[in-house]
């Protein structure tokens, strides 16, 4: 059975460092894994899928990684700013059968600081 | 990326009555979608999986006779809080995943949310 969590469940940082952001699971069989970010109020934003073949994958600022033997991925952040402060969320699939609803950390709240 | 829809973002109703959502893919076909509810600072819950041609598969504890899950076509899935109370507030958010060539490749694509005030 897939569970997910992640590490920290928030964090407040000031504008320009770099951050990462943890997300563990613990069914290494995983076929992907997918970082969403989530603003107050809003809907969810899909940032990065990694691939299971993949060991990373990244987006402007943005770069996520990924190791299955370990059960692990990280988010990483580069020079952070204000507009990055966000929920974060990884999420993994459940890997079973023909089922392909998700299983979801609950997230890291993230506030960067001007 | 994909594009999902969701109608209407924002809903006040009285108690009692009943309220439709709509997710809509836009731009690709989705046989699976998903319907999550969340409340304030909280995290998504799952409430049920919507299937295209066949019934929807609900998440434990999420009742099926108050919450009416249709998938009328491909693109289209339809939440319906029947006889709605004021506890069923919350921020109502669909899903859709987008498969590519292979599982591996499947990306979900999530709605930007309807939010319900029962008064």
């Amino acid at each position: 059975k897939q569970e997910v969590t992640q590490i920290p469940a928030a964090l407040s940082v000031p504008e320009g460092e770099n951050l990462v952001l943890n997300c563990s699971f613990t069914d290494s069989a995983i076929y992907n894994l997918q970082w969403f970010r989530q603003d107050p109020g809003k809907g969810l934003t899909s940032l990065l899928l990694i691939q299971s073949s993949q060991r990373e994958q990244t987006s402007g600022r943005l770069n996520a990684s990924l190791d299955k033997s370990s059960g692990r991925s990280t988010l990483y952040i580069a020079a952070s700013q204000p507009g990055d402060s966000a929920t974060y969320l990884c999420a993994g699939p459940l890997n079973a059968g023909n089922n392909r609803k998700l299983i979801w950390g609950l997230g890291t709240s993230l506030a960067v600081n001007p | 990326g994909a594009v999902v829809s969701q109608h209407p973002s924002r809903v006040i109703c009285k108690s009692g009555t009943s309220v439709k959502i709509e997710c809509r893919s836009l731009d690709f076909q989705a046989t699976t979608m998903f319907w999550y509810r969340q409340f304030p600072k909280q995290s998504l819950m799952l409430m049920a999986t919507s299937n295209e041609g066949s019934k929807a598969t609900y998440e434990q504890g999420v009742e099926k006779d108050k919450f009416l899950i249709n998938h009328a076509s491909l693109t289209l899935s339809t939440l319906t809080v029947t006889s709605a109370h004021p506890e069923d507030s919350s921020f109502y958010i669909c899903s859709a995943p987008d498969r590519g060539i292979n599982r591996a490749q499947e990306t979900q694509y999530f709605g930007p949310g309807t939010r319900l005030l029962v008064l």
